[in-house]
């Protein structure tokens, strides 16, 4: 069964600490991981989309980066304004639907 | 930045009411998706159509019903609405070359 399990739930950082954000996943032919921000009350907002191990892609203070079994967000020098839900979701071949992990909430304080 | 709207953003409304939540798109993408999201919750995928006049149940179950007459339009109807439907609603729309997936801004229902 096709699963996507995020660490942590919640994680809060001081800004300017670095961090990771962990998305494992299971999947029957992976077709692509995707990450996306979500601010509260709000639709999520796409980030990056990874298709095979090994691809990485920046944003920013983003970078995403792709194994056969997981995929990391990591945050350089956060700024309060990174603060939001995280979420990882990933798309088998032989599916159109997106499998969502339920999120990391991160707060950056000042 | 993706061009999907949804409306209205917000709707209170009474319990045994009829609702329906629009959702279009402007990127020419076949297929769409309606996910349910409760505060602080997961996505729930509710329904999604491949294209016109394609329409599936999604994951969860749900008593809303979908409609796909144009490929821009895609919305999502409660007949009769209870205090049980009250959450967020978020349509989607996926690029067919890249995979990805892009949300409108959702609707937030409260059902009294």
């Amino acid at each position: 069964e096709d699963q996507v399990t995020q660490s942590p739930e919640a994680l809060r950082l001081q800004e300017g600490e670095s961090s990771s954000l962990n998305c494992s996943y299971t999947v029957s032919g992976l077709r692509g991981l995707f990450w996306y921000r979500q601010d509260p009350g709000k639709g999520p907002e796409f980030l990056f989309t990874l298709y095979s191990a090994g691809e990485e892609k920046e944003k920013e203070r983003l970078k995403a980066t792709l194994t056969k079994k997981e995929s990391f967000l990591h945050i350089t020098a956060p700024k309060p304004e990174d603060s939001a839900t995280y979420l990882c979701a990933v798309q088998a071949h032989s599916s159109y639907k997106l499998i969502f992990g339920s999120g990391t909430r991160l707060l950056v304080r000042p | 930045e993706a061009d999907i709207y949804q409306t209205p953003r917000y709707l209170v409304i009474g319990t045994g009411k009829k609702i329906t939540l629009e959702c279009s798109q402007t990127m020419g993408h076949d297929k769409m998706y309606w996910y349910q999201q409760d505060p602080g919750m997961e996505l729930h995928l509710i329904h999604y159509s491949y294209g016109v006049n394609s329409t599936e149940k999604g994951d969860l179950s749900s008593e809303s019903t979908v409609s796909r007459i144009r490929t821009e339009h895609f919305p999502l109807t409660l007949e009769s609405a209870r205090p049980s439907h009250t959450s967020q609603y978020l349509c989607a729309s996926r690029d067919a070359v890249t995979g990805e997936q892009f949300f409108g801004p959702g609707t937030r229902l409260t059902v009294l």
